[in-house]
């Protein structure tokens, strides 16, 4: 079955860097667009960041812009999200999803159980 | 950017009862690329509905969508206890991908 699993959060003091990582398996990742979701605490769902299964394109959210970046290895069934700059208002849980095709135009059909980013001096 | 926006905050029912979701979109999306997913207290969200009316695999039959263009609805026909939960929309057509506030259910 599909598996999700994010790594790589803790406490950073703001304008400090992280890279998260999302190792998936259970199916074929190379094939699949991955997206990055976060969720601060007590609030709503962000959409971050998307990826194609080849890498050939990347979408950001205007929040995070300049300061993250979405990568994967097809090699190492791994997704990543470098973030740089870091600011309190980005301390969030962040979720990997798995999209339902190769391309930006598909739902988040298989979601990670998140890893908790926490910005604070 | 695309901004959703759902109602109500939040509605109290009881088990049995049907409950019905808004969500308005601030422009048209795409191909009625849009989607709905629940998320309960300490877990990750579940994938329900996209294209705005095709459930996902596994999903009850008692979940439906429907709408088109700026205004779209999630249905339950008939709560059960597990139901409760909050409630996502989100539209994948155009980048940012972005989600609405989300609309809370709890037991009245």
């Amino acid at each position: 079955q599909v598996q999700l699993m994010e790594s790589g959060g803790g406490v950073v003091q703001p304008g400090g860097s992280l890279r998260l990582s999302c190792a998936a398996s259970g199916f074929t990742f190379s094939y699949y667009g991955m997206h990055w979701v976060r969720q601060a605490p007590g609030k709503g769902l962000e959409w971050v960041a998307f990826i194609r299964y080849d890498g050939s394109n990347k979408n950001y959210a205007d929040s995070v812009k300049g300061r993250f970046t979405i990568s994967r290895d097809n090699s190492k069934n791994t997704l990543y999200l470098q973030m740089n700059s870091l600011r309190g208002e980005d301390t969030a849980v962040y979720y990997c999803a798995k999209a339902d095709g190769s391309y930006e135009t598909n739902p988040l059909v298989y979601w990670g159980q998140g890893t908790l980013v926490t910005v604070s001096s | 950017e695309i901004v959703l926006t759902q109602s109500p905050g939040t509605l109290s029912l009881s088990p049995g009862e049907r409950a019905t979701f808004s969500c308005r979109a601030s422009q048209s999306v795409s191909s009625s690329y849009l989607a709905w997913y629940q998320q309960k207290p300490g877990q990750a969200p579940r994938f329900l509905i996209y294209g705005a009316s095709s459930r996902a695999t596994g999903i009850p039959d008692r979940f439906s969508g429907s709408g088109s263009g700026t205004d779209f609805t999630l249905t339950i026909s008939r709560l059960e206890p597990e139901d409760f939960a909050v409630y996502y929309c989100q539209q994948y057509g155009s980048s940012p991908f972005t989600f609405g506030p989300g609309t809370k259910v709890d037991i009245k």
